[in-house]
């Protein structure tokens, strides 16, 4: 069965330092997400990426953020500058288009020291 | 600002027993529902989608919505041991992201 795989698995990281998270969403889906879930608090959503632009973004997405489609599959998160307060499991997610449904791949447990 | 709000639990069901989760949102805008399944440490997994008013079943799952009354609920029946997770409730209105609540952490004694 198809699915959504997400590398690293786990990122370790010092505050001041850019990260890059790596997504590869199920092959025929055109839409895609991430979200984060910091340790015992709710998932929230981050941005939303269609036909390679930027749907919509939550409060949370601010400048230190950044989404990129570089080729047909991958789909990155940026943070350009970690603070403490970005560690967090961070999720990607996709979906067809012909339903609803978004599909989450494992998720990055990011981690800024 | 659109609000889910679950009952964070836990809650403890027998195993062989329904459990009932609840869940209500404050956006009338709403306009699709998601019950995601999220074991410790992982990622969530869709249980069961909604749409329109009325119940919708699926194997043992069966999701309730209610749009007059706000309201979103999950019924498992015969529980299981492995059915233990937290039950994260989550919404869709016209834009795009999907709108978690903080989820119900659920037990099922053996």
């Amino acid at each position: 069965e198809p699915e959504v795989t997400q590398t690293p698995s786990h990122q370790v990281t010092q505050m001041g330092q850019e990260v890059i998270l790596r997504c590869v969403p199920i092959s025929n889906h055109l839409y895609f997400y991430w979200y984060r879930q910091i340790l015992g608090q709710k998932v929230e959503f981050l941005v939303s990426f269609y036909n390679n632009e930027i749907s919509e973004k939550s409060e949370i997405f601010d400048d230190q953020f950044s989404v990129e489609r570089p080729d047909g599959s991958n789909f990155t998160l940026k943070i350009r500058s970690t603070k403490l307060e970005d560690s967090a499991m961070y999720f990607c997610a996709s979906h067809s288009g012909s339903d609803e449904t978004q599909y989450f791949g494992p998720g990055t447990r990011l981690l800024v020291l | 600002q659109k609000e889910v709000e679950q009952n964070s639990g836990p809650l403890s069901v027998p195993e062989g027993a329904i459990a009932s989760l609840n869940c209500t949102y404050s956006d009338r805008g709403s306009q699709s529902f998601f019950w995601y399944r999220q074991y410790s440490g992982k990622s969530p997994e869709l249980i069961m989608s909604i749409y329109s008013n009325g119940d919708k079943e699926d194997g043992r799952f069966t999701a309730q919505l209610n749009k007059a009354s706000q309201y979103v609920s999950l019924l498992i029946r015969d529980s299981q041991p492995s059915d233990s997770a937290t039950y994260l409730c989550a919404l869709r209105d016209r834009a795009d992201g999907l709108t978690f609540g903080k989820g119900t952490h659920l037990i099922i004694q053996p």
